[in-house]
Parts: structure tokens; C-alpha cells; sequence
């Protein structure tokens, strides 16, 4: 199926360190929504976007729904040992069929 | 408020079988999505349900059906099942149809099912 273009596929970082992952696609979108899922479980919506060029952060997290509407970063600052995890963007084109397209996702690993 | 529940949690069965799973919806929300997440990969839409109807369907064959109920909580079933069919499957309600932020989707911790 479908597919986001998600990068970089895993991260190992320092505990304290910023991370920063981005999403392209070769669609635009309407909706931009970033998920963190632990191992075993469901992913958990950390931030939606629903506007080019719209910029929300929640907590120590950042995201940004690119001006072509075709891309999306998220930045995680000051990394702690909780953040571990894998991080899926998403994005759906259509807002009246909420089917979200998914990417690989970006496996992160902090060090203490 | 009740977030999204599934079960069950994790369910093992032998090729050629059917399967049954269950998802109960957020609070207040109208539309259920299911998706399959095989394992190093990211969940891929099976269908959709608004209000009872699907609205939606992504690529899988037609022995993925689903239903989805006046409580708006819901039913995946799987029949004649395939080893390849082994995977994660997910459930996310959301607001629904009305609104610019009704397709934010909030997912279940999902059944993992087995195939032999």
C-alpha cells in the first residue's frame, strides 16, 4: 500500500539532545498528525496539524505542517529516557474519508 | 472519558479460519477505522465505517468485512484466514465527518493475531 516517506529510519541519541524527524509524500495533504507508539501497544496522537505552514508544540515537542503540503517535521528537545519509542507521521488527504496514510516510522533510542 | 478498547488483546488461530474483532469506540465519536500493522511497518487502512456505513476501503480482499454497530462500536472479521494475515490489528475512532478536525483518529492498543 501507500506509503509516507519517513526519515531517518532510527535514531540513537544522548539523553539532553534535540531529535528532528521529517515526513515527505508525493501528495498533498489537509491533515498532518504525528503518533508515538511503544512496543506491544497502540499509537498514541501526539500532534495533529491542519494548516500549511501551521506550527503546534506540545510540551518538549514541535511540529510543523510544510507550505507545499506535502511535508512535515517534529522535534523532540531536550530528549529523555521516555521518549524511547517509534514515532509514525500520517497524513490524509481527504477530510470528509479519514483513511491516514502512514510512514515507516523513525525508531528512537536514548543513551542515559 | 473512555478511550478507544479492543479485544481481544491477542487471539491465535490455524489457516483456513475465521476471526472476530471487537472495538469499542471513544466517547462521542461516530467513525471507526481498522488497520492491519505488520511487524517493522506502519498500520495500513483496511476500511472505514460512518454512521453504520462503510466509508472507505483500502486495499484488502473482500474476506476482510467489517460492521459497525448503533453504538457506533464495531466488528473486523477475517474469513478463510492466511498465514500472511499474522499481524497487529488496529482500531482508531475519531469526531467523525462534521468539522475540519474529524479524521484526527485515536487508536486502540490493538489485537494481536496469529496465524498458524
Amino acid at each position: 500500500g501507500q506509503q509516507l516517506n519517513q526519515s531517518p529510519q532510527s535514531m540513537f541519541i544522548q539523553e539532553g539532545e534535540d531529535v528532528s524527524m521529517n515526513c515527505t509524500s508525493s501528495s498533498i495533504f489537509n491533515t498532518w498528525l504525528w503518533y508515538k507508539q511503544d512496543p506491544g501497544e497502540g499509537p498514541v496522537l501526539l500532534i495533529a496539524l491542519y494548516k500549511a505552514g501551521e506550527l503546534t508544540s506540545n510540551g518538549r515537542l514541535t511540529a510543523q505542517f510544510g507550505i507545499t503540503r506535502k511535508d512535515s517535521f517534529l522535534n523532540i528537545s531536550a530528549s529523555i529516557p521516555s521518549d524511547v519509542g517509534i514515532y509514525f507521521c500520517a497524513g490524509s488527504a481527504r477530510r470528509s474519508q479519514g483513511n491516514l496514510i502512514f510512514g515507516k516510522g523513525t525508531k528512537l533510542s536514548v543513551k542515559p | 472519558e473512555t478511550g478507544v478498547t479492543q479485544s481481544p488483546t491477542h487471539l491465535i488461530k490455524t489457516r483456513g479460519q475465521q476471526v472476530t474483532l471487537r472495538c469499542s469506540s471513544q466517547s462521542g465519536h461516530n467513525t471507526v477505522s481498522w488497520y492491519q500493522q505488520a511487524l517493522g511497518q506502519g498500520p495500513q487502512f483496511i476500511f472505514q465505517y460512518y454512521r453504520e456505513e462503510e466509508n472507505g476501503r483500502g486495499n484488502f480482499p473482500p474476506r476482510f468485512s467489517g460492521l459497525q454497530f448503533p453504538n457506533y462500536s464495531s466488528e473486523l472479521n477475517v474469513n478463510a484466514l492466511e498465514l500472511d494475515d499474522s499481524a497487529l490489528y488496529l482500531c482508531a475512532s475519531s469526531p467523525g465527518t462534521s468539522g475540519t478536525r474529524g479524521e484526527t483518529q485515536y487508536f486502540g492498543p490493538g489485537t494481536r493475531l496469529l496465524v498458524l
